[in-house]
């Protein structure tokens, strides 16, 4: 089905441990999108690349990392995760920023838990 | 910069009461206004959108306005079921903006 991937869907990590968070999209979309989820907070927004090639920050990047490997793929890594990183993280894609008005599709997303 | 305020929730239902979730907004010129929704689980889907003002979004039977005048974009349904049971979230997009901007989400909770 068309749409966005977003793998693994559960993960445990210790304290001081690294990881990356995958997310492929099959609609050809240029712009993507790293959110992280946490109760009260609504979605806040920690990376985005606008187009292939490009990445910028968001409101919430310490701590974190994006490669937009290519039009498909956009990963979020975290070098040391810390108890503060634990929340829910959603990818999503928009055909570009200037279509962004049509709308995201977002991911299932991904549940951390960094103990 | 840009923000939304959304009304705190939980907000609990029986089923086919009237529903109102108030939003509004705070931005420069004419932002593009969003409704979405994330059942249990789930990521988060578009629920309904106004790109400019007195438009009137509309699907599943939910509507918002999108009121220039008093920055808002309240979400409406007239007789809500047990399936709508899901939190919603309110967004923005600024005319120069970088990604879509959330409000905090309101569960609401539909029983019957």
């Amino acid at each position: 089905n068309a749409g966005v991937t977003q793998t693994p869907k559960f993960q445990v990590l210790k304290t001081g441990q690294s990881m990356t968070l995958q997310c492929a999209q099959d609609m050809n979309h240029n712009s993507m999108y790293w959110y992280r989820q946490d109760p009260g907070m609504g979605l806040r927004l920690i990376y985005y690349s606008a187009s292939e090639g490009t990445t910028d920050k968001g409101e919430v990047p310490n701590g974190y990392n994006v490669s937009r490997l290519n039009k498909r793929e956009f990963s979020l890594r975290l070098e040391s995760a810390a108890p503060s990183q634990t929340s829910v993280y959603f990818c999503a894609s928009s055909e570009s920023k200037a279509e962004a008005n049509y709308g995201y599709t977002f991911g299932s997303g991904t549940r951390l838990t960094v103990v | 910069g840009n923000s939304v305020t959304q009304m705190e929730g939980p907000v609990t239902l029986s089923e086919e009461a009237f529903l109102t979730i108030n939003c509004t907004y705070t931005a420069t010129g004419y932002p593009s206004l969003f409704w979405y929704v994330q059942y249990p689980g789930e990521g988060l889907q578009l629920l309904l959108k106004a790109t400019k003002a007195d438009d009137k979004g509309s699907n599943k039977g939910f509507e918002a306005t999108y009121r220039k005048e008093t920055t808002s974009f309240h979400l409406e349904k007239g007789s809500v079921q047990v399936s709508d049971s899901a939190v919603y979230f309110c967004a923005l997009i600024g005319q120069a903006g970088t990604a879509l901007i959330f409000g905090k989400g309101t569960t609401l909770s539909v029983s019957s």
